[in-house]
């Protein structure tokens, strides 16, 4: 198995709605990513998971809170996002911070 | 300064053509790199790791220069395929991955 999962495919939430986004890979990959990417920009990172732990955290608004259960799932908990937010948000997995990731095929999340 | 530049494009080709873009880096202690390809609302794909002084794969050649901060590919042979955004990418070691804005490509018939 050499994919990463991500569901939803699409979510509409409205700014109160609590809701999470997940991921899963089954690659045996030891760092986790998750990226939001607006139109015709580059992936941005949010956070990174090396071994379970979060080590990067870009100054991410509290709004978005990641978890990572264990080495093959990966959520983000979403709660009283701006319309600002929508975006297609990007899994990622890799063997360790270092190396070739590999990208889920995306959340499409529309805030209203 | 951004720390990984590219010329967004667009680059427009007859199938057929070579076409080559560069990627330049400003964090010295970037250890590895990647090319990667985007396809409209789609997730982005690695087309190749650059570890040293670059590497092939059929069509397409990646070349690392450190000493001036830059990688480039080379897309021989370009096909109706190939139109994307060819995203460039640094790791400074031990750190998180830096994407370039990405560069436009349109093969034409």
């Amino acid at each position: 198995d050499t994919e990463v999962t991500q569901t939803p495919k699409h979510l509409v939430m409205g700014m109160t709605n609590k809701k999470s986004l997940k991921c899963e890979q089954h690659m045996g990959h030891r760092a986790m990513y998750w990226y939001k990417q607006k139109a015709k920009k580059p992936p941005e990172l949010m956070f990174v998971y090396s071994y379970e732990k979060l080590s990067i955290n870009e100054s991410v608004p509290s709004r978005f809170s990641p978890e990572c259960p264990n080495s093959s799932l990966l959520n983000l908990h979403l709660h009283a996002l701006q319309p600002e937010d929508s975006a297609l948000y990007l899994c990622a997995s890799s063997q360790d911070t270092r190396g070739s990731q590999f990208f889920g095929p995306g959340t499409r999340l529309t805030v209203l | 300064r951004k720390e990984v530049e590219q010329d967004p494009g667009p680059f427009n080709v007859p199938e057929g053509a070579t076409v080559a873009f560069n990627c330049t880096y400003s964090n010295s202690a970037s250890q590895s790199f990647f090319w990667y390809r985007q396809d409209c609302r789609k997730e982005p794909k690695l087309l190749m790791s650059v570890y040293s002084s670059g590497n092939e794969d059929g069509r397409f050649t990646a070349q690392l220069n450190r000493a001036s901060q830059y990688i480039s590919l080379l897309i021989r042979d370009s096909k109706l395929s190939d139109s994307a955004t060819y995203l460039c990418v640094a790791n400074p070691y031990g750190q998180n991955f830096v994407f370039g804005p990405g560069t436009r490509l349109s093969v034409l018939p």
